[in-house]
């Protein structure tokens, strides 16, 4: 099955500074790739995701970057603000034609960001 | 209108009791999910449903019993509690995307103590 490792565990980072967090995966076959972003005692909620058939995707402050050669993706979050601070996952699945409801996400072991004032 | 909505959010419970977690998604999504996430924050599925039909059971002990009355419902029931079970359950729901993967959404969490 999908293996995604994700470092580091933790991050600190000055406010304004920019932060990558890295993932690799282990499955070739996977094609879709979200970030969830958990606040303290809150939900996962997506911030942004890419598909294999790109290679970068940016949401104002946030981007994402997939090499599928090398199976590693990447978070980028530039000009850090203090509500950046919370626990971000990456996650890879195998999105199928058909076969509805076996899309299983794997999740990384999470980033606790922390963004100093 | 809360999409996805799970009850309760709180249990504390005593070790061989059993219990269950409620969760419905006004999303019309077909697809939903129960995951955990334990104390060091890992988040591992441990049931898929399709529009009522158990797609995804990924090894998880027999104590929990997912049950789908309709697409829009998905409960976990879980007989004699142990003190592993302690952890945060998940529920979510999704809309397939062919090809192309989904966003899953989740609920708020139900956070289980086993004392």
């Amino acid at each position: 099955g999908e293996n995604v490792e994700q470092h580091p565990s933790t991050l600190s980072v000055q406010e304004g500074d920019s932060a990558v967090i890295k993932c690799t995966y282990s499955d070739s076959a996977s094609n879709y790739f979200p970030w969830y972003k958990q606040e303290l005692g809150k939900r996962p909620q997506l911030i942004i995701d890419i598909r294999s058939n790109v290679g970068e995707k940016k949401d104002q402050r946030i981007a994402v970057t997939l090499n599928k050669t090398a199976k590693h993706f990447s978070l980028h979050i530039t000009e850090t603000q203090p509500e950046d601070s919370a626990v971000y996952f990456c996650a890879a699945s195998m999105s199928f034609i058909s076969n509805f409801g076996n899309e299983k996400l794997t999740f990384g072991t999470g980033t606790r960001l922390t963004i100093i004032p | 209108d809360t999409a996805v909505s799970q009850t309760p959010k709180y249990l504390v419970t005593q070790m061989g009791n059993d219990k269950s977690i409620k969760c419905e998604q006004n999303l019309g999504h077909d697809t939903m999910y129960w995951y955990k996430q334990d104390s060091k924050k890992f988040l591992k599925i441990m049931f898929s449903y399709n529009n009522k039909e158990l797609i995804i059971n990924e090894t998880v002990p027999n104590r929990f019993s997912p049950k789908s009355p309709d697409k829009a419902h998905l409960n976990l029931h879980i007989n004699s509690l142990e003190l592993g079970d302690s952890a945060v359950y998940f529920c979510a729901s999704s809309q397939e995307k062919v090809g192309f993967g989904n966003t899953i959404y989740f609920g708020e969490g139900s956070w289980l103590t086993v004392v």
